[in-house]
C-alpha cells in the first residue's frame, strides 16, 4: 500500500525539542522530494520545510528557519523533522507530504500532533 | 511570500446546487518551466487533505467530474457543479510556483 506514516509528535514545553519521523512505503521514496506541512489549530495550512531526493537541498519557511532541520534516510525510507526552540505558534498537526510530480502534494500522511505548552 | 486569498470563507449549499470558490494570488504563478502550479485540496474533519486539482485544471483520478478548476494570471476558481453531502469540509487553494508554497485561508463548505 502506498502510504506515509508520521510519528514523534507530542507535548513539549516552550523552548523544547522534538523529532518527527515519516516512514514511506509502496513507492520509490528515494526519487521523491518530500515536505512537512503544518495545520495550525485555527485550520490554516503552512508549508514548513522541503528536501530534494538526495537530501542535498533543503527549504524552510521563514518562521522555522534556524530552528528546524529536515533530513531523510533513503535506506530506511524515512523523512525527519528535527524541531528545536519550540514556540507556542509551532503547535498543530504536522503532515508529511510527497511531491510525486513537480509543484504538488499528491500523497499525505495522517499527521502527528504537536502541542507546545508549559 | 505569495499571499493566496480565498473567497468566500464559508459556503452553505443546498444539495444538487452549484458552488464556486475563488482564489487570488498576490504574484503571478507561472513557473520557470512554463507551468502554473496551482492546486486545490479538500480536507474533511479528522482527515488529511486530499488533492482534487493540480496545475490549475487537472483533476486527480477518482475525483468526481463535478469538480473543475480554471483560471489564469492571478485569479483561479474551483467549481462544484452539483454539491453532494460528501463534499462538506474545507477547501484550500495552494500555489507551488514560489517557495514557500502557500495556501489560501480555506473555505468551509457545509450542506444546508
Amino acid at each position: 500500500e502506498v502510504q506515509l506514516v508520521e510519528s514523534g509528535g507530542g507535548l513539549v514545553q516552550p523552548g523544547g525539542s522534538l523529532r518527527l519521523s515519516c516512514v514511506a512505503s509502496g513507492f520509490t521514496f528515494s526519487v521523491c522530494p518530500m515536505h512537512w506541512v503544518r495545520r495550525a489549530p485555527g485550520g490554516g495550512l503552512e508549508s514548513v520545510s522541503a528536501i530534494n531526493p538526495n537530501g542535498a537541498t533543503t527549504y524552510y519557511a521563514n518562521s522555522v528557519k534556524g530552528r528546524f532541520t529536515i533530513s531523510r534516510d533513503n535506506s530506511r525510507n524515512t523523512l525527519y523533522l528535527q524541531m528545536g526552540s519550540l514556540r507556542l505558534e509551532d503547535m498543530g498537526v504536522f503532515y508529511c507530504a510527497r511531491e510525486g510530480t513537480p509543484g504538488t502534494y499528491d500523497l499525505w500522511g495522517q499527521g502527528t500532533p504537536v502541542t507546545v505548552s508549559s | 511570500d505569495v499571499v493566496m486569498t480565498q473567497s468566500p470563507l464559508s459556503l452553505s449549499v443546498i444539495p444538487g446546487q452549484p458552488a464556486s470558490i475563488s482564489c487570488r494570488s498576490s504574484q503571478g504563478l507561472v513557473f520557470s518551466d512554463g507551468n502554473i502550479y496551482l492546486n486545490w485540496f479538500h480536507q474533511r474533519p479528522g482527515q488529511s487533505p486530499r488533492r482534487l486539482i493540480y496545475k490549475v485544471s487537472n483533476r486527480d483520478s477518482g475525483v468526481p467530474d463535478r469538480f473543475s478548476g480554471s483560471g489564469s494570471g492571478f485569479d483561479f476558481t474551483l467549481k462544484i457543479s452539483r454539491v453532494e453531502a460528501e463534499d462538506v469540509g474545507v477547501y484550500y487553494c495552494m500555489q507551488a510556483s514560489h517557495w514557500p508554497w502557500t495556501f489560501g485561508q480555506g473555505t468551509k463548505v457545509e450542506i444546508k
